[in-house]
């Protein structure tokens, strides 16, 4: 059952350069997605949402986009800074639930000085 | 900032025994979650809680386990009769409004290991 996917387990990239954390869906019935970032030891902690009727949501250096025929959404994180570095989760909720969130696996971004 | 407190850190207990962990969300919110991560795994979703009752729940909440909000402050979830499938790190949840119209804030969790 992978609702939601995030297909890369990890990704480099350098300081000051854009990274670009990725996320396919299988579910129609989902109407809002959102971004955590996890660092070890530590909760989930929210980064940014986008519902459905959006196609892009920016919050100061984060912003994702959201191609609903594609079933695909994507955080651009831009520039990138070392303690960005952490685990980060794409999550999705169904049409007329609260926060019953589908989690993807994670994708682990290191980003280097 | 406000933040989800979740009590103890770990707990270790034998196959059979009864565990309660506890959280306490942030003080105005007014939904309430339980999630968990086996290691290796997704994060996964158990129940929701609103309005002292339960709201949602998964096919992972079963019989076994229960939760309550005891007083206006405290959040506890228990696990009647733990197996060593239990094992996992379990992560409470608030939000201030429910439908996705507030972000849903997470404690740092509870380690529970099962021996």
């Amino acid at each position: 059952d992978q609702q939601v996917k995030q297909n890369s387990p990890s990704l480099s990239v350098q300081e000051g350069r854009i990274s670009i954390l990725n996320c396919d869906y299988t579910n129609s019935m989902f109407d809002y997605f959102l971004w955590y970032k996890k660092y070890p030891a530590e909760g989930p902690t929210f980064l940014i949402s986008i519902s459905s009727i959006k196609d892009k949501n920016e919050d100061g250096r984060f912003t994702v986009f959201l191609n609903k025929s594609a079933k695909h959404l994507s955080l651009h994180i831009v520039p990138s800074q070392p303690g960005d570095s952490a685990v980060y989760f794409c999550a999705a909720r169904e049409r007329g639930s609260n926060y019953k969130l589908t989690f993807g696996k994670g994708t682990l971004l290191t980003v280097n000085p | 900032e406000p933040e989800v407190t979740q009590t103890p850190s770990h707990q270790v207990t034998q196959m059979g025994q009864e565990v309660i962990l506890r959280c306490v969300p942030i003080s105005n919110h007014l939904y309430f979650y339980w999630y968990r991560q086996i290691l290796g795994q997704k994060v996964e979703f158990l129940v929701s809680f609103y309005n002292n009752e339960i709201s949602e729940k998964s096919e992972i909440f079963d019989d076994q386990f229960s939760v309550e909000r005891p007083d206006g402050s405290n959040f506890t979830l228990k696990i009647r009769s733990t197996k060593l499938e239990d094992s996992a790190m379990y992560f409470c949840a608030s939000a201030l409004t429910g439908q996705g119209r507030s972000p849903l804030h997470f404690g740092n969790g509870t380690r529970l290991t099962v021996t």
